[in-house]
This record gives structure tokens, C-alpha cells and sequence, in this order.
């Protein structure tokens, strides 16, 4: 079975970009999480996607946004990006989601804004 | 909130030593634990995962964890290290959020060293 896929592995935008990120979960996975890690704040959970509803939201602005497509695959948007903003997104799939599934993690996204 | 800490963020041992990762957790109900492994430019690999069916977790890779309530310990060992042990190494806890789903709060990370 194919693992977590993320897309693509590496960007570099510039500060007031936007930037969207991939991520196709495992066959048969329908809960999609998303983690930010960052030298500084470590691993953060930003949100948990269902069956295209998301459950789940952690404490990051406005400007971190996502969304889940009928076949469980996953997008997340950043808008006016800011340097802090680089780090890497890692996606997780399970299939039902936390806590009782083990989340499986894709190789991540690096992003850097210069 | 819960929380985990993981004590050392970079542990050195030589190869063939027994590798010692310690993780504390806080949490008011029974915890789902979990340790996870990053190479380099890569993702987190599941090594583990505790969910209250035994106390002494056998992973991949040669490595186990046990849970211990009384101290809310959850540490990784490893009898024998390898160079191939070499990576960071993360605690995580499941906390409950909205509709009894839920995310994982992730330790600082400790890097292992494995020295020839």
C-alpha cells in the first residue's frame, strides 16, 4: 500500500505570497491532520480533517487554512505569508483519526519565505 | 492541556549501549502514547504505540517503552544501538478535542548520537 504523499517536497515563495500544499492519504484513510515543525516551536498540530469537515483546529491565524476533498485528499493554504511561516508541514493519515488510529506521516513539504 | 517532556534534547551513546529515551506526559485521563522517529529530510515513522493493553510496548526496530503511571513516564529503550539508531526521537500524547476526535501534542525531541 502506498504511504502518505505530499506535494511539493520543497518551495520557496517570497513574504506576501500565498502557497498551497498537497497531501494524499494512505487508500482507505479518511482523516487528514496537519503539523507545522519548526526548530523554535517543534512539532504544533494546525487542523484534522474528516470526510471533508474539519474537526479539529489548533492555534494558528486565520491565515492557515485547509480543506478535504471527496476522495480524502487535502490541501493547505497560508495567505500573506510571513518568515515565520517557514518550516515543515507534515500531513498525517489514519482512518479515522486521533486519538485511537495511529497517525501515518508523509515526508512533508519544506517551505521557506524569504 | 496536556504536555509532554521529553528530558535531554541530544542523548550520545556508543554503539552496542543501551539507548535510554526518557518522555513524561501530563494527563488527567488514561493516555494514548506514541513515539515516533525522524531521519533526516524525512517524515515521522511510527516506532510505537501505547494504548493501556500492556504496560511494556515492543516496537520496530528493537525498541519498547513502558508505561508507568505512577511516575507518568513513557521511555524509550533499546538494548543495543545501532549506528542506524541515529535520528531524533519524538514523544507524543493523543488529547481529546471537539466530537471525541482528537490530535497528537508532540515532546521537544531528542536526538540520538551513536558514536562507533
Amino acid at each position: 500500500k502506498a504511504g502518505v504523499t505530499q506535494t511539493p517536497r520543497y518551495l520557496i515563495k517570497t513574504r506576501g505570497q500565498q502557497v498551497t500544499l498537497s497531501c494524499s492519504p494512505i487508500s482507505g484513510h479518511r482523516s487528514v491532520s496537519w503539523y507545522q515543525q519548526t526548530p523554535g516551536q517543534g512539532l504544533q498540530f494546525l487542523f484534522e480533517y474528516f470526510s471533508e469537515t474539519q474537526r479539529n483546529k489548533g492555534n494558528f491565524p486565520g491565515r492557515f487554512s485547509g480543506r478535504q476533498f471527496s476522495n480524502s485528499r487535502s490541501e493547505m493554504n497560508v495567505s500573506t505569508l510571513e518568515l515565520g511561516d517557514s518550516a515543515l508541514y507534515l500531513c498525517a493519515s489514519s482512518l479515522a483519526g486521533p486519538p485511537t488510529d495511529t497517525q501515518y506521516f508523509g515526508p512533508g513539504t519544506r517551505l521557506t519565505v524569504l | 492541556a496536556q504536555s509532554v517532556t521529553q528530558l535531554g534534547s541530544h542523548v550520545s551513546v556508543s554503539e552496542g549501549a543501551l539507548v535510554l529515551l526518557r518522555c513524561n506526559y501530563s494527563s488527567s485521563v488514561p493516555p494514548y502514547l506514541f513515539w515516533y522517529v525522524q531521519y533526516p529530510n524525512q517524515g515521522l515513522q511510527l516506532l510505537l504505540k501505547y494504548t493501556s493493553a500492556a504496560t511494556l510496548v515492543k516496537g520496530i526496530n528493537g525498541f519498547e517503552a513502558e508505561f508507568k503511571k505512577s511516575e507518568t513516564s513513557f521511555h524509550l529503550t533499546k538494548p543495543s544501538a545501532h549506528m542506524s539508531d541515529a535520528a531524533e526521537y519524538f514523544c507524543a500524547v493523543s488529547e481529546l478535542g471537539s466530537g471525541n476526535t482528537g490530535k497528537l501534542i508532540f515532546g521537544q525531541g531528542t536526538t540520538l548520537q551513536v558514536k562507533p
